[in-house]
């Protein structure tokens, strides 16, 4: 079974400063790893995905994250936010291969907020 | 394309009464899943269908029923709702679940209330 931990369940920031959002997970078997956005009253939407390859992986709207196998950690960050980042992240794994049928194990989300 | 969509986006229910949850896409995906979202617990998976015909339990099953109609549509049925099943409710489709690329596009959600 797998398990993901987000870190932060709030993340305050002012406009134009960088942001980081902490995921760790635990799992048994190697897995593939997703971030999702969800803004206000909307359904989720896929920022970005690791699945093999290039630890360092870029998604939509200038985030990006870094596997660490090491640490089990998959962490969102984004050099510079706008007021239009403001939303909740959700970090979720799948285990790698075919038998999950595409199941996700989702973290419990972090709130970003972006003052200007 | 309208993508995912979900019918009704409210609802409010009595303990005891039953509803059932609409879903379908349009973007010919064989798989389709049912979410619950609880507030400082994610999205927990309630039932998902691999393919047309198919639907297995997921973390959170009981209290729940699935109907995997055909291609399109997948629905959620509640016999006899309780307070604890008050929650958003979401549906997501891939292609096949199988395969790793296929990401999860998620409907807009329904919000339920159970009183």
């Amino acid at each position: 079974a797998q398990s993901v931990t987000q870190l932060d369940s709030q993340v305050p920031v002012f406009e134009e400063a960088p942001v980081e959002l902490r995921c760790n997970y635990s799992s048994s078997v190697s897995v593939y790893l997703f971030w999702y956005v969800q803004y206000p009253n909307q359904g989720l939407q896929l920022l970005l995905k690791y699945l093999s390859g290039s630890t360092l992986v870029k998604g939509i709207n200038g985030f990006e994250a870094e596997f660490n196998k090491s640490q089990t950690s998959f962490h969102l960050r984004k050099p510079s936010v706008h007021i239009s980042d403001t939303a909740e992240y959700f970090c979720a794994v799948r285990p790698a291969g075919g038998t999950s049928y595409g199941k996700l194990t989702f973290g419990q989300g972090t709130i970003l907020t972006v003052h200007p | 394309n309208a993508g995912v969509t979900q019918t009704p986006k409210f609802q409010v229910l009595k303990t005891g009464q039953s509803m059932t949850l609409q879903c379908a896409q349009d973007m010919n995906h064989n798989s389709m899943y049912w979410y619950r979202q609880d507030p400082g617990m994610g999205l927990r998976l309630i039932y998902y269908s691999a393919s047309e015909g198919t639907t297995d339990k997921g973390e959170v099953p009981n209290g729940y029923n699935v109907s995997r109609l055909n291609k399109r549509e997948f629905s959620l049925r509640l016999e006899s709702a309780a307070p604890s099943q008050t929650s958003v409710y979401f549906c997501a489709s891939s292609g096949d679940g199988r395969v790793s690329y296929n990401e999860q596009f998620f409907g807009p959600g329904t919000r339920l209330t159970v009183l």
